[in-house]
């Protein structure tokens, strides 16, 4: 079975430009999550979605959001993008997001602002 | 505040030594932890998770982890470590948010196994 990928791999891209970054699941997994991985901040979770529905959001400003689409696959995106929002973005993907699930990360997208 | 605390951020071990790292979480009620590896250039996978049951759960590679209740505490441990499992090791509470869940790490703790 396939496991989680996400596109692109890397993007380099300016202050103030936006950005969208896709995420496509297990094959079978409901449950899509987005974390950001910052050498500062560590592991912090952004959002998580299941039927196309945004269940929680972690705390980050409201430039960053999702969706979920009706295959499952995601996609987030980062509106006026800032230096501080370089970092690894994660995703990761569930049967169905409940609290014994695994979650399965991709590789991640390397964003780098500049 | 719910938090996940990992003690040691770097570990430098030898081969064959053994290895314990640290996880503390503050969390009231029922917690599902987990364990994650980070090899270089690889993408986070599971090495080992509890949710109920037998408190010494074992992984992948030889891993353990043993839950204690009383002292809110998830540690990681390996007999012998070799150079391959040089990576950053990641602590992990499942926790309620909103109507679902999410995953709340530790800081990582970074291990450097030498030849």
């Amino acid at each position: 079975k396939a496991g989680v990928t996400q596109t692109p791999r890397y993007l380099i891209k300016t202050r103030g430009q936006q950005v969208t970054l896709s995420c496509s699941p297990i094959s079978g997994h409901r449950s899509v999550s987005w974390y950001q991985q910052t050498p500062g901040q560590g592991l912090q979770f952004l959002f998580e979605y299941f039927s196309e529905t945004q269940r929680n959001k972690g705390n980050f400003p409201g430039r960053f959001s999702g969706r979920q689409f009706s295959n499952s696959r995601s996609e987030m995106n980062v509106s006026t993008l800032e230096l501080g929002d370089s970092a690894l973005y994660l995703c990761a993907s569930s049967q169905t997001g409940g609290s014994t699930d695994t979650q399965y990360f991709g590789p991640g997208t390397r964003l780098t602002v500049l | 505040a719910q938090s996940v605390s990992q003690h040691n951020h770097h570990v430098i071990l030898s081969e064959a030594a053994s290895l314990e790292l640290g996880c503390n979480y503050s969390y009231g009620g029922t917690v599902n932890l987990f364990w994650y590896v980070q090899y270089p250039g690889q993408h986070l996978q599971l090495l080992l998770k509890y949710f109920s049951g037998d408190p010494l759960v074992k992984g992948i590679k030889g891993f353990e982890a043993e839950f204690i209740k009383s002292k809110f505490s998830f540690n990681l441990r390996k007999p012998s470590v070799q150079w391959s499992d040089t990576a950053e090791y990641f602590c992990a509470v499942n926790a309620r948010m909103g109507s679902g869940y999410a995953l709340n790490f530790g800081k990582g703790t970074s291990l450097l196994v030498t030849p």
